[in-house]
């Protein structure tokens, strides 16, 4: 069954150092999004792309926050320093792109900052 | 703003019971709306989506719409153990043609054996 891929699972940093995370959505899926969530909260979206191109990244605090998604297949997140507040769960889902807006879930990447 | 409110629970029901989710949105253009399910730790994952008012029946669940009324629900049939979690409530809005989501912050959901 494809599956949308992240790594790594758990990542624990220090503050001001920075981290990385991976995701490899569903084979085929244009469409990639990266989510923030907070413990008893709804995801908050950082960032869509459709294919390589940045659709939104409206919510991306950019002075620390970058994505890439260079060859329209697979995707980084970068936090660079990473801050005390940015501990949090860190999903990417994919959808086709296409008249359908079912959007499915990597398994995640938990992120703690000390 | 374009919001989703769902009651934060949790909502506890014995096991075998009915478990009726709701949600309710604030965009009347809204067109698509989905459920999905998170155990603690874990991602959210797709258990419904439905289009059309009306009722959407996959097993021991079911997705009611209606849009006159803006709300969404979800009833889980013969709950079990297994069904605790919390279930998000998405909605996309037709007028959107990028397929973003607005989330729900979700009802936590526990069922008592």
């Amino acid at each position: 069954e494809a599956e949308v891929a992240q790594s790594p699972r758990y990542k624990i940093t220090e503050k001001s150092q920075a981290v990385a995370f991976w995701c490899d959505p569903i084979s085929g899926h244009a469409t990639l999004y990266w989510y923030r969530q907070i413990l008893g909260q709804g995801p908050e979206l950082l960032v869509q792309f459709q294919d390589e191109s940045v659709v939104d990244d409206s919510q991306l605090p950019k002075d620390r926050f970058s994505a890439e998604r260079l060859k329209g297949v697979d995707s980084t997140l970068k936090i660079q320093p990473a801050e005390l507040g940015d501990s949090a769960m860190y999903l990417c889902a994919s959808n086709t792109g296409l008249d359908n807006n079912e959007q499915f879930f990597g398994p995640g990447t938990r992120l703690t900052v000390l | 703003q374009k919001e989703v409110e769902q009651n934060s629970g949790p909502l506890s029901v014995p096991e075998g019971a009915i478990a009726s989710l709701n949600c309710t949105y604030s965009d009347r253009v809204s067109q698509s709306f989905f459920w999905y399910r998170q155990y603690s730790g874990k991602s959210p994952e797709l258990i419904m989506s439905i289009y059309s008012n009306g009722d959407k029946e996959d097993g021991r669940f079911t997705a009611q719409l209606n849009k006159a009324s803006q709300y969404v629900s979800l009833l889980i049939r013969d709950s079990q153990p297994s069904d605790s979690a919390t279930y998000l409530c998405a909605v996309n809005t037709s007028g959107d043609s990028n397929y973003q989501l607005i989330w729900g912050a979700g009802t936590k959901l526990i069922i008592k054996p």
